[in-house]
């Protein structure tokens, strides 16, 4: 089975903070990674899907990068609004596996 | 607009079998081109998924849950249903529904419910 590890599990910023989160496969997935963007009390909600498109109706300031093995998800510019947990998820042969989750609190 | 809605019983006795359903407005689950899933969520931890199911097509399920798991659908009532048998206190979680999309139409899930508390407890 495919292991996805995200890190850190937990990030402190400040509004205007330029985040990046990371989830790692423990082998190689090509572009079959989504993140999602959940709040307390809320379901999952897409942001970026195949690694690095973004979803429609998500804000540009979310971005998605990475191939292989390691990938990233960017908040250039962080908003009061982002403040929640994150979870990428891979996808492979009608499996499909969640990363542990990063939350982003305030500093 | 598509919309998902679980509903069930909130509390379940150990040993029991849990029984969700999912309600799907705004789409046909057997005219459309989607799969649709069921995802689990323990209270303050992460995602785990439970099975997939597509219109006429055997399910497909998580192996360490695959004995006690039955996915369903039920077309009439436009609705998809889940089952879990010989429930524990680790079965209480936020149980959620979601749509897939993708090139392949599988990859992700792109549309959610808002999710049903089932608490396992005597």
């Amino acid at each position: 089975d495919i292991q996805m590890t995200q890190s850190p599990s937990t990030l402190s910023a400040s509004v205007g903070d330029r985040v990046t989160i990371t989830c790692r496969a423990s082998q190689s997935i090509s572009t079959w990674l989504a993140w999602y963007q959940q709040k307390p009390g809320k379901a999952p909600k897409l942001l970026i899907y195949k690694a690095s498109s973004l979803e429609s109706g998500a804000p540009s300031r979310f971005s998605g990068s990475g191939s292989g093995t390691e990938f990233t998800l960017t908040i250039n510019g962080l908003q009061p609004d982002d403040f929640a947990t994150y979870f990428c998820q891979h996808y492979n042969s009608f499996l499909w596996t969640f990363g542990q989750g990063t939350k982003v609190e305030i500093k | 607009q598509l919309q998902l809605q679980e509903s069930g019983p909130g509390l379940v006795k150990p040993s029991e079998t849990l029984s969700l359903t999912c309600i799907v407005s705004g789409g046909s689950i057997t005219r459309s081109s989607y799969y649709w899933g069921w995802i689990r969520q323990p209270p303050g931890k992460g995602l785990e998924w439970i099975g997939s199911i597509y219109y006429s097509e055997s399910p497909h399920y998580n192996p360490s849950l695959k004995s006690r798991v039955t996915i369903s659908e039920h077309t009439s009532e436009n609705q998809i249903s889940l089952k879990l048998s010989s429930v524990t206190a680790a079965d209480t979680a936020v149980y959620y529904c979601a749509r897939h999309n993708g090139d392949y139409r599988v990859e992700y899930f792109d549309c959610w419910g808002q999710g049903t508390l089932v608490t396992v407890s005597s």
